[in-house]
């Protein structure tokens, strides 16, 4: 089953609109991650989480984290067409993972100039 | 100049086949892996090597061996190809310490 599993699956907005995405997760983990990919092409590390952390900022990305919840949120600020890609959250588990990535299924976010 | 390369790129082949996906990263990272990214575009690890040593291997058909000659390269070879491996393959490597990967582009395998 998947670990993470993120809503909306799809966003349309429009340019300078903000865009939030949600992603939540079965087990314990030692961090969660988000990244990008844009159409045919590889994942873009975006930013990373630590389970110790509540919340995170890099420049016009916020992420939070509820470890009671089992859920993260990412928010984008004043979105902008290139922001136009698939966004997926993945999370870390602890113990003896070697870092391995587990997956949500993804949000598609599309920004209209 | 790039990080993570992979080829080819695009593989189009015939059920029953033999195929390799090369997989090479300049970064000077020690452990490599390998998702699988399908229709759905759900991303799944196969398997990851750390300095040469398989650390990870997921349920994956043995018809999936992989192979790591030296800890910047990492190939995936797949035999007897079926219709169900079509898919888009992503190699991936991450430094000691750091949790955070760095992925190739991709290679998108078509079975006919």
């Amino acid at each position: 089953s998947q670990q993470g599993e993120e809503d909306p699956q799809a966003l349309s907005i429009q340019e300078g609109e903000n865009a939030t995405m949600n992603c939540s997760y079965k087990t314990s983990i030692n961090n969660l991650q988000w990244y990008r990919q844009n159409s045919g092409r590889g994942l873009v590390h975006l930013i990373l989480i630590r389970s110790n952390e509540r919340e995170k900022h890099s420049g016009r990305l916020r992420v939070t984290l509820d470890t009671s919840k089992k859920s993260s949120s990412l928010l984008i600020t004043a979105s902008r067409a290139a922001d136009t890609a698939s966004y997926f959250c993945a999370t870390v588990s602890g113990g003896t993972s070697y870092g391995k990535l587990t997956f949500g299924q993804g949000t598609i976010l599309t920004v209209h100039p | 100049d790039t990080a993570v390369s992979q080829t080819p790129k695009y593989l189009v082949t015939q059920m029953g086949n033999d195929k390799s996906i090369k997989c090479e990263q300049n970064l000077g990272h020690d452990t490599m892996y390998w998702y699988k990214q399908d229709s759905k575009k759900f991303l799944k690890i196969m398997f990851s090597y750390n300095n040469k040593e398989l650390i990870i291997n997921e349920t994956v058909p043995n018809r999936f061996s992989p192979k790591s000659p030296d800890k910047a390269h990492l190939n995936l070879h797949i035999n007897s190809l079926e219709l169900g491996d079509s898919a888009v393959y992503f190699c991936a490597s991450r430094g000691a310490g750091a949790y955070e990967q760095y992925f190739g582009p991709g290679t998108r395998l078509t079975v006919t």
